[in-house]
C-alpha cells in the first residue's frame, strides 16, 4: 500500500531555507501520471495550498507563494521535495505532502496524504 | 486568491443530519466541478471523503454526501457518528492552475 512520509528539520531561522522531503513507499513515482502536491497548516488555521507537479517536473503553485517555492521530483529516491526561502515566522505550519490522481485538467483532488510535519520558523 | 469560507463549527446531535456550506466565486466552486472535501482527524492525515462534487472515494461511508449549487457547495453527514468527530475542509479548483482552501468547520457530535 502506498504511504507517504513527510521529513526534514523541525526549526528553521527566519530568512533562511525551509526544505523538506516527502519519500513514497510501497509504489513508485518513476513514469506515474500522478501529480504531487504540497499543503500546509499554519497553528488554528485552515489548510494551504502551496503547490503541485506533474511526474513530468512541471510545477504549477500558489501565486501568493509562487516566487518563494521550488517543488522538485527525485525519482531515482522516490521523493517529492519542497523548499520555500526566505522563510518568516507566518511560514510555521504543519506541511502535508499529498497524491493527486491522473484525471481531467482542474481535477486536482488529494487522494492519499502523509501524517505532516510540524516546521517552526523562530531564531 | 481568496480561502473558501466555511462555517467555523457546526454540532448534532448522534442519528442527526448536518450540513456543512463551502462558499466561493464564480472563479473557483460557481466555475467548476471540481470541489472535493477532507475529514482531518487532528495528528493523523486527513482524508478524501467527496470529490467532483459529489463523488465518494471507494471506502467512504454512503452517508457522506455531496453537492453544489452556485457559487456554494455542500458536504451533507447523515446518521452523525461519535467518529464524525472531525474537522472539514473543503477544496475547489480555482482557474490559472490553482487550488484553494476553505478556512475548515469543525465538526462537533
Amino acid at each position: 500500500q502506498l504511504q507517504l512520509q513527510e521529513s526534514g528539520p523541525g526549526l528553521v531561522k527566519p530568512s533562511e531555507t525551509l526544505s523538506l522531503t516527502c519519500t513514497v513507499s510501497g509504489g513508485s513515482i518513476r513514469g506515474s501520471s500522478y501529480y504531487w502536491g504540497w499543503i500546509r497548516q499554519p497553528p488554528k488555521k485552515g489548510l494551504e495550498w502551496i503547490g503541485n507537479i506533474y511526474y513530468t517536473g512541471t510545477t504549477y503553485s500558489n501565486p501568493s507563494l509562487k516566487s518563494r517555492v521550488t517543488i522538485s521530483l527525485d525519482t531515482s529516491k522516490n521523493q517529492i521535495s519542497l523548499k520555500l526561502s526566505p522563510v518568516t515566522a507566518a511560514d510555521t505550519a504543519v506541511y502535508y505532502c499529498a497524491r493527486v490522481p491522473p484525471r481531467g485538467w482542474g481535477d486536482w483532488h488529494f487522494d492519499l496524504w502523509g501524517r505532516g510535519t510540524l516546521v517552526t520558523v523562530s531564531s | 486568491q481568496s480561502a473558501l469560507t466555511q462555517p467555523a463549527s457546526v454540532s448534532g446531535s448522534p442519528g442527526q443530519s448536518i450540513t456543512i456550506s463551502c462558499t466561493g466565486s464564480s472563479s473557483d466552486v460557481g466555475g467548476y466541478n471540481y470541489v472535493s472535501w477532507y475529514q482531518h482527524h487532528p495528528g493523523k492525515a486527513p482524508k478524501l471523503m467527496i470529490y467532483d462534487v459529489s463523488v465518494r472515494p471507494s471506502g467512504v461511508s454512503n452517508r457522506f454526501s455531496g453537492s453544489k449549487s452556485g457559487n456554494a457547495a455542500s458536504l451533507t453527514i447523515s446518521g452523525l457518528q461519535a467518529e464524525d468527530e472531525a474537522d472539514y475542509y473543503c477544496s475547489s479548483y480555482a482557474g490559472s492552475s490553482t487550488l484553494v482552501f476553505g478556512g475548515g468547520t469543525k465538526v462537533t457530535v
